[in-house]
């Protein structure tokens, strides 16, 4: 069954706290692409994993770290979260250049 | 590098009627294309991916065309139902193959 499965959907932190939000998927993708979801800005890109251990920065990675040890699974961590980082956050993953990516159902995380 | 535009930001029609939407992008030599619809607090689920080389896909009510001259890309609901009411957005594979950049959506509702 082809799904990228994240957990946990809906999150709530303090300020200052340590997140970390999980991203699975049963397709062997070697990509896999971690996105952040605000009204008016739509989809901006965090980052980027190529496969297991090779990642690269996005369009706004401040913040942010991943962690990719295993090809199905990539993990988002904000270390101290900040209340600007209260959005939604989506993982998706490709087989290829000539795939487009699909989609998990998002986490929404609030940054109190 | 690639930036795409979406246009409209909303869009209203009646049950029956077509909506169109469009994207514009600036990077000549992106090869691959993909139109997804996001419903209310779901991710992003693909309906349709074109590459470059071809200039218009049918699929169940959904038609893509890529105007490559003008660097158009558009999406066709024939005979919208309610149903079809969601945000669409576009996505083209920037030329390293890996980035997939967005437009900001659109907010289709189809009117009984």
């Amino acid at each position: 069954d082809m799904k990228v499965t994240q957990m946990p959907r809906y999150l709530i932190k303090r300020m200052g706290e340590n997140v970390l939000l999980e991203c699975g998927q049963d397709m062997s993708h070697e990509t896999m692409y971690w996105y952040r979801q605000d009204p008016g800005l739509g989809l901006q890109l965090i980052y980027i994993s190529y496969d297991v251990d090779s990642n690269s920065e996005g369009d706004i990675p401040k913040g942010y770290r991943v962690s990719r040890k295993k090809r199905e699974h990539f993990s988002l961590i904000l270390d101290s979260a900040k209340t600007n980082q209260t959005s939604v956050y989506f993982c998706a993953s490709s087989g290829g250049a000539n795939q487009a990516p699909l989609f998990g159902e998002g986490t929404r995380l609030s940054v109190l | 590098g690639e930036q795409v535009e979406q246009r409209p930001p909303h869009l209203s029609v009646r049950e029956g009627d077509s909506a169109i939407i469009i994207c514009t992008y600036t990077d000549s030599a992106t090869a691959y294309f993909s139109w997804y619809k996001q419903e209310a607090g779901a991710g992003l689920q693909l309906l349709m991916s074109v590459l470059s080389n071809v200039d218009r896909k049918e699929e169940q009510g959904l038609t893509v065309l890529l105007n490559k001259k003008d660097k158009r890309l558009s999406l066709n609901l024939t005979a919208a139902h309610p149903g079809d009411s969601a945000v669409y957005f576009c996505a083209a594979r920037d030329t390293n193959a890996y980035k997939v950049i967005f437009g900001k959506g659109t907010h289709l509702h189809v009117l009984p």
